[in-house]
């Protein structure tokens, strides 16, 4: 898989939105840019995924840069509850299914 | 919301000894998965399974490691002699197809190895 590369660690203030950015400049054509995040003590969940379009779902959205090389994962408003590490993967969907984890962005919640 | 539920939630072991992690997938999903996180280190893919059969492994999936759906519910990981090296969480996922399709996580299995 296409190697991605994201902040170790980023601050937000509660209710403010949140910007994470993922930098993925070897993605081939075939690569999907897929965000999970893991809450303390929980298994990762899936956030978003997209391809080349702009996303949006109720957890999130994706903005995707035109030439694809990275994205960005926002939350509109952050809560206490989104403090987590969040991890931005590249799937090749011809490729295995299985997911490769990076260090992610450690997101903490400002009260 | 249907989800993935993995027992124990902590299993402690004496090294040298057989344990099975156990995971009942979501019901619809076709696809099971092996993961684990060594304390502070990544989240690392073992194995994964898909029409009875393991479809991908890593190089930590070696012949200690087994998997099997042994029934229409439970996906099962056994591992036959444990180090003190396996001690991690594992966690099981599902998807309902490969390729983009999510995947969903159980909240894992503490492994202790003594």
């Amino acid at each position: 898989d296409a190697k991605t590369t994201q902040p170790n660690s980023m601050e937000s203030n509660e209710e403010e939105p949140v910007h994470l950015p993922c930098n993925h400049s070897t993605i081939s054509g075939t690569d999907y840019i897929h965000w999970y995040r893991q809450l303390p003590s929980q298994g990762p969940e899936y956030v978003i995924h997209g391809l080349t379009s702009n996303v949006n779902n109720r957890m999130a959205s994706l903005a995707i840069a035109e030439d694809r090389k990275s994205s960005t994962l926002i939350l509109h408003r952050a809560t206490l509850r989104d403090a987590a590490v969040y991890y931005c993967i590249l799937r090749d969907v011809s490729g295995a299914n299985n997911l490769f984890f990076g260090t992610g962005t450690r997101l903490t919640v400002i009260p | 919301e249907p989800e993935v539920t993995q027992t124990p939630s902590h299993q402690v072991t004496q090294m040298g000894q057989e344990v099975i992690l156990r995971c009942v997938p979501i019901s619809n999903h076709l696809y099971f998965y092996w993961y684990r996180q060594i304390l502070g280190q990544k989240v690392e893919f073992l194995v994964s399974f898909y029409n009875n059969e393991i479809s991908e492994k890593s190089e930590i999936f070696d012949d200690q490691f087994s998997v099997e759906r042994p029934d229409g519910s439970n996906f099962t990981l056994k591992i036959r002699s444990t180090k003190l090296e396996d001690s991690a969480m594992y966690f099981c996922a599902s998807s309902v197809g490969g390729g983009n399709q999510p995947q969903h996580f159980g909240d894992g299995t503490r492994l202790s190895i003594l």
